[in-house]
């Protein structure tokens, strides 16, 4: 059964804090691994990672994929309040790739 | 280009009544997904469809019936609710990178 797993479950740190979240996998077929934020609406996609491309960043977020371990993180440096968010964890592979974790819900304090 | 669209936003139904959820992508994808997501559980799959006039089930269909009735819609029907049935429901059809999924906007059902 494929299964994504993250972790913290929740998370609460003060603003210019770095926090990093992970994300272990286990799914047939892998092909691609992806982050998303979500605030009070849909997610949005953040990055995805391959086997040909394990490491991605943008701005102060930044991500990377651990081929052996199964694995990836999340980096964010300098949080700001607008930080505060659930960060979803998405497998593309899979029967349909289609597994979610059960995602990281982040709360930056002023 | 409004991408994926959900009607309704809102529904509050009692025990027992049926609905039906609609989706609608203008991006042409063959893909179509169903997801709800409760506190603490992610995003769960309800049902997709690969391609129009095909449907398969996910991680939580029961309670649950689907139809795609053309390349563009793809909809999700209640036929007797249930308060487990509350949750927020999202259509999702697949992004520009691999395994991206595209959200639309998200249904909010109270069942009581």
């Amino acid at each position: 059964e494929d299964k994504v797993v993250q972790s913290p479950l929740s998370l609460v740190v003060h603003e210019g804090d770095t926090v990093t979240l992970n994300c272990s996998y286990e799914v047939t077929n892998f092909r691609s691994l992806l982050w998303y934020k979500q605030e009070k609406k849909a997610p949005t996609f953040l990055f995805m990672l391959t086997s040909s491309g394990i490491e991605k960043k943008s701005g102060r977020l930044s991500s990377i994929l651990d081929k052996k371990e199964l694995s990836s993180i999340l980096n964010i440096t300098a949080t700001q309040t607008g930080d505060s968010a659930i960060y979803l964890c998405h497998s593309g592979g899979g029967a349909d790739g289609l597994t979610f974790g059960k995602g990281t819900h982040l709360i930056i304090q002023p | 280009n409004a991408g994926v669209t959900q009607t309704p936003k809102f529904q509050v139904l009692k025990t027992g009544q049926s609905m039906t959820l609609q989706c609608a992508q203008d991006m042409n994808h063959n893909s179509m997904y169903w997801y709800r997501q409760d506190p603490g559980m992610g995003l769960r799959l309800i049902y997709y469809s690969a391609s129009e006039g095909t449907t398969d089930k996910g991680e939580v269909p029961n309670g649950y019936n689907v139809s795609r009735l053309n390349k563009r819609e793809f909809s999700l029907r209640l036929e007797s609710a249930a308060p487990s049935q509350t949750s927020v429901y999202f259509c999702a059809s697949p992004g520009l990178a691999i395994g991206e999924q595209y959200f639309g906007p998200g249904t909010r059902l109270t069942v009581t």
